[in-house]
């Protein structure tokens, strides 16, 4: 079993539309939750970073956690073309472990 | 303020070969981590640097290798390249150690090509 499980998609909505982005965790341990934002041929870049359990809002982006479940989602608001790239949702374990664990990114599209 | 820089965007090697790839940390960052994207997976953790040492190490052979220098950039070396070996490979780079306030930066990558 991966530590992180993360459903590769392809997802294709229409503009507008609010997107739910999902992953799955397997060590409880986990204490920190990111997820990134990758376009194609570069590298990822940072969206959301939140620790243990709840919500967390940026603008369109909100960021929720359930540990009990271990389970990260990411919903876009108002989505935007320029919004479609892969997301990618990471794990960072407790203090001291520096390894991200990483999903295997969900590849979105937003159709004008 | 320059964000993470890797060299070269591009490389390509045949089997057997060896290849160096180079990073310089985002400004005011001492830590460095490097990570395999095989495409269509998520990256995955090869090894990170702090302090000129090697502090952990993700599953890889020993045929990957790293080093960094004083003013904090590290390169990566990887020997005997196999077709396997193909992937982006992202440099990341972080103040020590990452965890509460402290997140990572990714750079644009090298995709190294195996042939």
């Amino acid at each position: 079993q991966k530590e992180v499980e993360q459903d590769p998609g392809p997802l294709s909505v229409p503009e507008g539309a609010i997107v739910s982005l999902n992953c799955t965790y397997s060590n409880s341990a986990f204490q920190y939750f990111m997820w990134y934002r990758q376009y194609s041929r570069k590298g990822p870049e940072l969206l959301m970073y939140t620790y243990s359990s709840g919500n967390k809002e940026d603008g369109r982006f909100t960021a929720q956690v359930d540990k009990s479940s271990k389970y990260i989602s990411l919903f876009i608001r108002d989505s935007q073309p320029s919004d479609s790239a892969t997301y990618l949702c990471a794990t960072l374990g407790m203090w001291g472990a520096q390894k991200l664990v990483f999903g295997q990114g969900t590849r979105l599209t937003i159709n004008p | 303020d320059a964000g993470v820089t890797q060299s070269p965007t591009h490389l390509i090697k045949t089997r057997g070969q060896q290849v160096t790839l180079r990073c310089s940390p985002k400004s005011g960052h001492d830590t460095v981590s490097w990570y395999q994207q095989a495409l269509g997976q998520g990256p995955q953790f090869i090894f990170q640097y702090y302090e000129e040492e090697e502090r952990q190490r993700g599953n890889f052979p020993d045929r990957f290798s790293g080093h960094q220098f004083p003013n904090y950039s590290s390169e990566l070396n990887v020997n005997a390249l196999l077709l396997g070996d193909s992937a982006l490979y992202l440099c990341a780079s972080s103040s020590h150690p990452i965890g509460d306030n402290e997140k990572l930066f990714f750079g644009s990558g090298t995709q190294l090509s195996v042939l």
